[in-house]
């Protein structure tokens, strides 16, 4: 099972919006709504940000917000803030005998 | 608020066993449909999904940790273990536990993450 893609690093001004794409296949992203988005701080353990594509946990600021077009979904963040500047991983189901793929990660730089 | 909280030892000798068990609190580990899963992520690198169990005890194994991995649950300690058997350098990494659930599988909940260090 390979890792779904990602591109190494974004970045953005404050107040900007940014997109984090993830690409898949069939098998995993294009063929499920199940993808989720985690943030990670350094040293700190992930945290969701995003499930089912689109949906946000309690808590998690509107100003993220998730989509998927075929086999690649995306994350936006809106507003762009100083504390928003850390990992981003997606993960995806995928009909691998593993059910789950993680995406290769991102690096958000607030510039 | 559930809570998870791996514990063992940071530092395996090349060839030995590693053994780490994650505690659950605020909830009980039996209750609900969720997976409780081990993740790595080796220092500078992506995450890697190791296995998950169910309360059950049925499991799913990352195929190219599965020779070495075991998971297992002690539902009257509210503990879950991992086993990684004759671990190398690669196997170095901060393990995280955590709860899978949603027709998803998303994660839910993390452990805060151990460092475990292979070396002689």
């Amino acid at each position: 099972q390979s890792a779904l893609t990602q591109p190494a690093s974004v970045s953005g001004s404050p107040g900007q919006s940014i997109t984090i794409s993830c690409t898949g296949t069939s098998s995993d992203v294009g063929g499920y709504n199940y993808v989720s988005w985690y943030q990670q701080h350094p040293g700190k353990a992930p945290k969701l940000m995003i499930y089912d594509v689109s949906n946000r946990p309690s808590g998690v600021s509107n100003r993220f917000s998730g989509s998927k077009s075929g086999n690649t979904a995306s994350l936006t963040i809106s507003g762009l803030q100083a504390e928003d500047e850390a990992d981003y991983y997606c993960s995806s189901y995928t009909s691998s005998s593993t059910l789950k793929v993680f995406g290769t990660g991102t690096k958000v730089t607030v510039l | 608020q559930v809570q998870l909280q791996e514990s063992g030892p940071g530092l395996v000798k090349p060839s030995q066993t590693l053994s780490l068990t994650c505690t659950v609190s605020g909830g009980s580990i039996s209750s609900g449909s969720y997976y409780w899963s081990w993740i790595r992520q080796p220092a500078g690198k992506g995450l890697e999904w190791i296995g998950r169990i169910y309360t059950s005890g049925s499991t799913n194994y990352n195929p190219s940790l599965k020779s070495r991995v075991t998971i297992s649950v002690d539902t009257s300690k509210n503990q879950f273990s991992l086993k990684l058997s004759s671990v190398t350098a690669a196997d170095t990494a901060v393990y995280y536990c955590a709860r899978e659930g949603g027709s998803g599988y998303r994660i839910d909940y993390w452990g805060q993450g151990t460092l475990v260090t292979v070396s002689s």
